[in-house]
């Protein structure tokens, strides 16, 4: 079945680091790739996605590519902020799954000041 | 606008009792998922709604958990003689069409 393994945490970086959270999928067909974003306290938010092979989704400074080839879809950014601290999943939607959403067990961010 | 609303945030209950889950998705949506999620883990699909017709509960872990969504708006998620394994945050989320999906706050349930 269709999955999602994703850089296991907790990732620790001061102010400014270079980010990177490895993620990579396995699905029959041609999923859409989300990632999405957990703040202290709130819900689920939707940071970017990306529908196709090379497409890049891009949002607040994170960006990830679709990479069909190496099936992977690791977040990027290049300067991070106290404000990033977070948990962060990796999911993708595919028609063999019926459009639920299949996430990866989440990646712990803390930025120190 | 408004967005996915839940209720309670927060139950606890005793094992062995029922409790009901409340989602309320976005106005106009047409699909309603249902996912749990344990302590660090991402979040598990349960079931989901399109319109009032359940399309899939092949998530849903056993006979004890059931959902209904009978006008096409309003869900909600029945667990019955809870356990304590039953304990985690339960997520609500809506889409209209497409596969963005909106995520409401969760309940977060405990089982003592």
């Amino acid at each position: 079945g269709d999955s999602v393994t994703q850089m296991e945490g907790p990732v620790t970086l001061s102010e400014e680091a270079f980010l990177t959270i490895n993620c990579t999928y396995t699905a029959t067909g041609y999923p859409s790739l989300f990632w999405y974003v957990q703040y202290p306290g709130e819900g689920l938010q939707l940071l970017l996605k990306a529908t196709k092979a090379d497409d890049k989704g891009s949002n607040k400074g994170f960006e990830a590519t679709y990479r069909k080839e190496t099936t992977s879809f690791h977040l990027e950014k290049g300067s991070v902020q106290v404000s990033d601290s977070a948990v962060y999943f990796c999911a993708l939607s595919s028609y063999s799954s019926a459009s639920k959403i299949i996430f990866g067990s989440g990646t712990r961010l803390s930025i120190r000041p | 606008g408004a967005g996915v609303s839940q209720s309670p945030r927060y139950k606890v209950t005793k094992r062995g009792q029922d409790v009901a889950l409340r989602c309320d998705p976005i106005s106009g949506h047409v699909s309603l998922y249902w996912y749990r999620q344990a302590l660090g883990q991402g979040p598990e699909f349960l079931t989901y709604f399109n319109y009032e017709a359940q399309q899939d509960k092949s998530g849903l872990p056993n006979d004890r958990f059931s959902a209904e969504r009978p006008e096409g708006s309003i869900s909600t998620l029945t667990i019955q003689r809870t356990e304590q394994r039953d304990s985690a945050m339960y997520r609500c989320a809506s889409n209209l069409d497409g596969n963005e999906q909106f995520f409401g706050p969760g309940t977060r349930l405990t089982v003592l």
